[in-house]
């Protein structure tokens, strides 16, 4: 069974640049989540879909960062300006969203430098 | 406001010994626990998990245990070996949110 894909798996960009990550989840995974992991910090969740559908995004700074996942299988973060403290590793994961004990499989992450 | 905390950034543990790794919580209506191991350059993976109805769980080598009145949790390695040396991150969820919260994460080194 194949993985959570990610691409790109490194980034790098000036501050005020846009930027956009791209995540495939694994087959029939319902429900999908964006993470933003600060050195040092854990993942913190971003955004969770469910299907093409947005469950959660209250941690989403939604004046400079969008996600889509229109057709409920592959999803987008862009990120348009970046800034400094956007450098980060962006991590997607899935998981079947069936019962609240359903595991998430992480993909690999793509590490974002903003200089 | 850091729900779930890790104070320990690292941990080294001689090869074959007890790994101990420790989490708090602050949050009473967090009701599943889980934690995750993560290796360089990949992505957090499942290790095992807990619910706040029970007050241990073992798989294998790796055993939670869960303290709801302490709001504390720990993950007992044993005997640790080489392929555990990773970052452990401590995660939690509120019952039917499927939201993880996560710790600031443990870097453990096994030692030969």
């Amino acid at each position: 069974e194949a993985g959570v894909a990610q691409s790109p798996r490194y980034k790098i960009i000036e501050k005020r640049q846009s930027v956009a990550f791209w995540c495939n989840p694994i087959s029939g995974h319902a429900t999908l989540y964006w993470y933003q992991q600060i050195l040092g910090q854990g993942p913190k969740l971003l955004i969770q879909f469910q299907n093409n559908g947005v469950v959660d995004d209250s941690q989403l700074p939604k004046d400079r960062f969008s996600a889509e996942r229109l057709k409920g299988v592959d999803s987008t973060l862009k990120i348009q300006p970046a800034k400094l403290e956007d450098s980060a590793v962006y991590l997607c994961a899935s998981s079947l969203g069936q019962g609240w004990s359903s595991e998430q499989f992480f993909g690999p992450g793509t590490r974002l430098t903003v200089l | 406001d850091q729900q779930v905390k890790q104070n320990s950034p690292s941990l080294s543990v001689q090869e074959g010994r007890i790994s101990i790794l420790n989490c708090d919580y602050t949050n009473s209506m967090f009701d599943y626990f889980l934690w995750y191991k993560k290796y360089p350059a990949e992505g957090p993976t499942f290790l095992i998990s807990i619910s706040s109805i029970k007050d241990k769980n073992e798989d294998g080598r790796f055993t939670v245990f869960l303290n709801k009145s302490a709001k504390h949790l720990s993950l007992h390695i044993v005997p640790s070996q080489p392929g555990d040396s990773a970052v452990y991150f401590c995660a939690a969820s509120v019952q039917g949110a499927q939201k993880l919260v996560f710790g600031q994460g443990t870097r453990l080194t096994i030692n030969p």
